[in-house]
């Protein structure tokens, strides 16, 4: 069975500075990776994806996230995090169905 | 992308009723599914709601506790029976539209007291 594992529970980052959110995956095929970011009191919400294809993946909001298959590794990025991105961040790996990590709570300060 | 609206988006509940939740969304999907997420936690996929037959449930998961209704394409609903405090949650649904790309709705906060 797939499984995702986001090793920080917290990420802080000074505003202006590149932030970056791990994610680790196993998956028995080809994964299908997904980011998406949760804003107080709302439901989840689609940054981005690997199917296939470049292994730098650019999604919502000024997002993008490196795929590596030798590291088993789908990382988050962002050049200059802003005070808005912070937010809780779940990665997912889709095989049979969507399996969620644990989540990573950015803030990013002023 | 879909729209996904869910009712209600919060309810308190006493022990022991059952309450159900609504999720519509706006064009006709195969793939819907309901999860449930602790405060602050992951979430944790409930069951599969399948049109037209029964919902496959995840492990630890029981279609006595949390029975799930698919009448079509557009529609499900999932009911909490017979809750306890530990059912307090955020229950949220989910389709997959295109290349396994999920939308969620806004969820329904549940506080059991």
């Amino acid at each position: 069975a797939q499984s995702v594992a986001q090793p920080e529970d917290q990420v802080n980052v000074a505003e202006g500075n590149p932030l970056t959110v791990k994610c680790t995956y196993s998956v028995s095929g080809n994964p299908y990776l997904f980011w998406y970011v949760q804003y107080p009191n709302r439901g989840l919400q689609f940054l981005l994806k690997y199917i296939t294809g470049d292994n730098l993946v650019k999604g919502s909001y000024g997002f993008e996230a490196e795929f590596n298959k030798s590291q088993t590794s789908f990382h988050l990025k962002k050049p200059s995090a802003l005070v808005s991105d912070s937010a809780l961040y779940f990665c997912a790996v889709r095989d049979l169905d969507m399996r969620f990590g644990a989540g990573t709570r950015l803030t990013v300060k002023p | 992308s879909a729209v996904i609206s869910q009712k209600p988006s919060r309810d308190i509940c006493q022990r022991g009723t059952s309450l159900t939740i609504q999720c519509q969304v706006d064009s006709q999907v195969t793939m819907m599914f309901w999860y449930r997420q602790q405060p602050g936690q992951s979430l944790t996929l409930i069951a599969t709601a399948n049109q037209g037959s029964e919902a496959t449930y995840e492990s630890g998961f029981v279609i006595d506790k949390f029975p799930i209704s698919r009448p079509n394409l557009t529609f499900s609903t999932l009911t909490v029976s017979n809750m306890s405090p530990e059912d307090s949650s955020i229950y949220l649904c989910s389709v997959e539209i295109g290349i396994a790309e999920a939308f969620f709705g806004q969820g329904t906060r549940l506080t059991v007291v």
